[in-house]
């Protein structure tokens, strides 16, 4: 237990569906990060939220859609999603202006996209 | 782009210290060097991070070479439940805005 919750664990929807993807965390942490992993590739990192402010997005495609309402939840929108978009979805968090800075990582969303 | 060099794979017998080298010959001074984990299908794990001093906790100890280029975590008892890809990343602390980035980190199986 990392302290950093995302629900579902897992998923499958069809190409027209929509859904979301939820991250929680009480750590008090004031960054979080989504993350994508396809089967045998290196995460990679897709959006960063700094104080619920969007600071990074990695190239990422418009069919997936972030939302941090406040520091202690994100949210990653899915609609009209690909088959190869099937993969594990990590959320982590980590405190900002700390020297331990380390990330938590939640157990992540299995998604299959049908 | 991942800054560090791992093999991508080593075994280890159960009960032995497990040794993974990295090397980061392009860290800057200001950044530290971090190592976590990710066993099957589960979020990454946080392990030990450095500067410059060696560092042990509960789980490993971190060995940073005087130069900083490279250096070896380990596992001084490996069990079957540390097999596992173990990654290797410099950044700078104290920002949300250094997030951390993956390379494709060292597979180790610790074999009985």
């Amino acid at each position: 237990e990392t302290g950093v919750t995302q629900t579902p664990r897992h998923l499958v929807m069809g190409m027209t569906n929509k859904k979301s993807l939820k991250c929680e965390q009480h750590l008090g942490h004031n960054a979080m990060y989504w993350y994508k992993q396809s089967a045998k590739k290196p995460l990679e990192l897709m959006f960063v939220y700094n104080f619920k402010e969007q600071t990074e997005n990695n190239s990422v495609p418009s069919r997936f859609s972030p939302e941090c309402p406040n520091s202690s939840h994100l949210f990653l929108h899915l609609h009209t999603l690909q088959p190869e978009d099937s993969a594990l979805y990590l959320c982590a968090s980590s405190p900002v202006g700390d020297r331990n800075t380390e990330a938590f990582f939640g157990q992540g969303t299995r998604l299959t996209v049908v | 782009d991942a800054k560090t060099t791992q093999p991508p794979s080593m075994d280890c017998a159960e009960g032995r210290a497990a040794n993974l080298p990295c090397n980061h010959s392009t860290i800057s001074g200001n950044e530290y060097v971090y190592w976590y984990r990710q066993i099957h299908s589960q979020g990454p794990q946080y392990i030990i991070h450095g500067l410059k001093n060696n560092e042990t906790n509960e789980m490993a100890s971190l060995i940073i070479t005087e130069d900083r280029k490279s250096s070896t975590l380990i596992l001084p008892h490996a069990t079957l439940r540390d097999t596992a890809v173990y990654y290797c990343i410099v950044r700078v602390p104290y920002s949300g805005n250094t997030p951390l980035v993956f390379g494709k980190g060292t597979r180790l199986s610790v074999i009985a």
